[in-house]
């Protein structure tokens, strides 16, 4: 089956500064690549997601990118706030299956 | 309704006892998902159903766990003779298809096994 790492398990910046998460998968045949952003007691929520016939996609100031050849993928988040402290959580699946998250990354914008 | 709703939101049970779970996905949302996610990790697949067929329960971690979907819309994932790891939070989210998608998840029914 599939086995997801995520790095690092907490991240902390300064308001401002750039954060980046990293997760490399083990099935080749895993094509979808979403991120999950889960704040304190609420449910994770979608944030960003990624196919395998694209290599990067970018949504304002959050930006994924996907390396298919090394197994590969990472979340970049710019000119980070207050409010983007919580728990990130990547996943892989494929077609019709299910989704192997991660084990999270607790990142915290400082002021 | 306007989101994935599940009940309760919290459980206690003293270690032996059978709880229910109870999850109401989006209106028309084909595919149907439990996770467990234990505190500080990321959530774990327990099982997934299309419509009303339970197509994968890999992840369901013994024989006293139980999920179920007879009518293609709410679910309910029972577990019999709880045991102290089976604390956790549990997850359902729902898809629209039943092709991968963005996963639309409840807000966890959190259990506590005494």
């Amino acid at each position: 089956g599939e086995n997801v790492e995520q790095h690092p398990s907490t991240l902390s910046v300064q308001e401002g500064d750039s954060a980046v998460i990293k997760c490399t998968y083990s099935d080749s045949a895993s094509n979808y690549f979403p991120w999950y952003k889960q704040e304190l007691g609420k449910r994770p929520q979608l944030i960003i997601d990624i196919r395998s016939n694209v290599g990067e996609k970018k949504d304002q100031r959050i930006a994924v990118t996907l390396n298919k050849t090394a197994k590969h993928f990472s979340l970049h988040i710019t000119e980070t706030q207050p409010e983007d402290s919580a728990v990130y959580f990547c996943a892989a699946g494929g077609t019709a299956s299910k989704l192997t998250f991660g084990t999270g990354t607790r990142l915290q914008v400082t002021l | 309704g306007a989101g994935v709703s599940q009940s309760p939101r919290y459980k206690v049970a003293k270690r032996g006892q059978d709880v229910a779970l109870r999850c109401d996905p989006i209106s028309g949302h084909v595919s149907l998902f439990w996770y467990q996610q234990a505190l500080g990790q990321g959530p774990e697949f327990l099982t997934y159903f299309q419509n009303e067929a339970q197509l994968d329960k890999s992840g369901l971690p013994s024989d006293r766990f139980f999920a179920e979907r007879p009518e293609g819309s709410v679910s309910t994932l029972k577990i019999q003779r709880t045991q102290q790891e089976d604390s956790a939070v549990y997850l359902c989210a729902s898809t629209r298809t039943g092709n991968t998608g963005e996963l639309f998840f409840g807000e966890g029914s959190r259990l506590t096994v005494l």
